[in-house]
């Protein structure tokens, strides 16, 4: 089954630190992966996505993932964190042998930035 | 350009009443979700429209939802008989195409509150 595990409800960081938010995906074929971001009240904001080529990816606000096939792992990251970083970061994947085009999520998890 | 707006953002209402909630999808995109999340959790699946093909309504909680969408723009998602379970902020989502790896644009949400 197609699924999406972001194993920490929560992550702490402070500000300057490097920050990881941690994704892996389970799915029957080669994946897209893709990570968003939401602020408050706000709806989510499209990060960055992993489609192929290069394992890592570059994305918006200075974020950037790590594609691991073998590991089957999407980790998003950052080298050095600020306080507007803290939101709900979702991490989801696409099985392109799925007709459907079926986005399946990650349950979320909340990046705090302490000053 | 414009965004994927949503209308109301704010809904109160009494149990047992009819409600819609709007989505105006990105113009031209030809893909458009909805999804429900609950206070600062993850994403559930509502329905997805493509196009003209039919719509797939897998994520539908039960026969008091429905969704149309007409002229392959503007989306109603309307829940009838609102229950206090139905309190929640839904979510849609547009896309270029239905494509695997374009990704999806979010309007800021429908807070719903069935009181």
């Amino acid at each position: 089954a197609q699924s999406v595990a972001q194993p920490e409800d929560q992550v702490n960081v402070a500000e300057g630190n490097p920050l990881t938010v941690k994704c892996t995906y389970s799915v029957s074929g080669n994946p897209y992966l893709f990570w968003y971001v939401q602020y408050p009240n706000r709806g989510l904001q499209f990060l960055l996505k992993y489609i192929t080529g290069d394992n890592l990816v570059k994305g918006s606000y200075g974020f950037e993932a790590e594609f691991n096939k073998s590991q089957t792992s999407f980790h998003l990251k950052k080298p050095s964190a600020l306080v507007s970083d803290s939101a709900l970061y979702f991490c989801a994947v696409r099985d392109r042998m799925d007709s459907n085009y079926q986005l399946i999520w990650g349950a979320g998890t909340k990046l705090i930035i302490k000053p | 350009g414009a965004g994927v707006s949503q209308s109301p953002s704010n809904k109160v209402t009494e149990k047992g009443k009819d409600v819609e909630l709007r989505c105006d999808p990105i113009s031209g995109h030809t893909a458009l979700y909805w999804y429900r999340q609950s206070l600062g959790q993850g994403l559930e699946f509502l329905i997805y429209f493509q196009g003209n093909s039919a719509p797939d309504k897998s994520g539908l909680p039960s026969d008091r939802f429905s969704a149309e969408r007409t002229g392959g723009s503007v989306s109603t998602l309307t829940i009838q008989r609102t229950q206090q379970e139905d309190s929640a902020v839904y979510l849609c989502a547009s896309s270029d195409r239905g494509s695997y790896n374009s990704p999806l644009h979010f309007g800021n949400g429908t807070r719903l509150t069935v009181t």
